[in-house]
């Protein structure tokens, strides 16, 4: 099984702020990657898929990179909506598998 | 536009069964991948399950031979039967939806399940 390990668990930023989280996976897994945004109390949201295809209504701010085994997650200038934790997902193999997640908190 | 709508959740006793339906539209289920994914309270996404459209089926292993996956196609609903649940099964349970790459696209709102002593 894809073991999917975030860095870091959990994240402090301002409004404004450039921030980035990472994610890795235990064995390569091309660019089948996706992240998504989850808020209390609310189903996860899509944000990314295939390591950097933006989900139609996404903001701009928000993009991701990497492949094989290095991923990122980058918003480009925190905005008060953007405050919930984020979760990658690999979709390369069963069992489908998620990272721990990063909270993203305000400072 | 695509919804998903779960149903079915509760308070079941240890070694109980449940069975939890979701209630799509906007698609028609057969002709896409359909997963059934848990968050334990306080805790991170744990994938359960997935029916391909041609009915090829995967569980966790943390599940296998306790949950079944199923779709109704006249209804366009899934489903997941829930038998021998622990207390570890507790969480709220997503009816989700691929996307044509594969990752998943949509969610639903959830149902909370509670199996206690």
């Amino acid at each position: 099984d894809i073991q999917m390990t975030q860095s870091p668990s959990t994240l402090s930023a301002s409004v404004g702020d450039r921030v980035t989280i990472t994610c890795r996976a235990s064995q390569s897994i091309s660019s089948w990657l996706a992240w998504y945004q989850q808020k209390p109390g609310k189903a996860p949201k899509s944000l990314i898929y295939k390591a950097s295809n933006l989900e139609s209504g996404v903001p701009s701010r928000i993009s991701g990179s990497g492949s094989g085994t290095e991923f990122t997650l980058t918003i480009s200038s925190l905005q008060p909506d953007d405050f919930a934790t984020y979760y990658c997902q690999q979709y390369n193999s069963y069992p489908y598998s998620f990272g721990q997640g990063t909270k993203l908190e305000i400072k | 536009e695509v919804q998903l709508v779960e149903t079915g959740g509760g308070l079941i006793q240890l070694g109980g069964s449940l069975r939890l339906s979701c209630a799509t539209s906007g698609f028609t289920v057969s002709n896409t991948y359909m997963n059934w994914v848990r968050q334990a309270p306080g805790k991170g996404l744990e994938w359960v399950s997935v029916i391909y459209r041609d009915g090829t089926i995967y569980y966790a292993d943390s599940v296998k031979g306790r949950f079944t996956i199923s779709r109704d196609n006249s209804k366009n609903t899934l489903y997941l039967q829930m038998n021998s649940l622990r207390a570890e099964d507790t969480a709220v349970y997503y009816c989700a939806r691929d996307g044509p790459e594969r990752w998943i696209q949509n969610w639903g709102q959830g149902t909370l399940v509670t199996v206690a002593s």
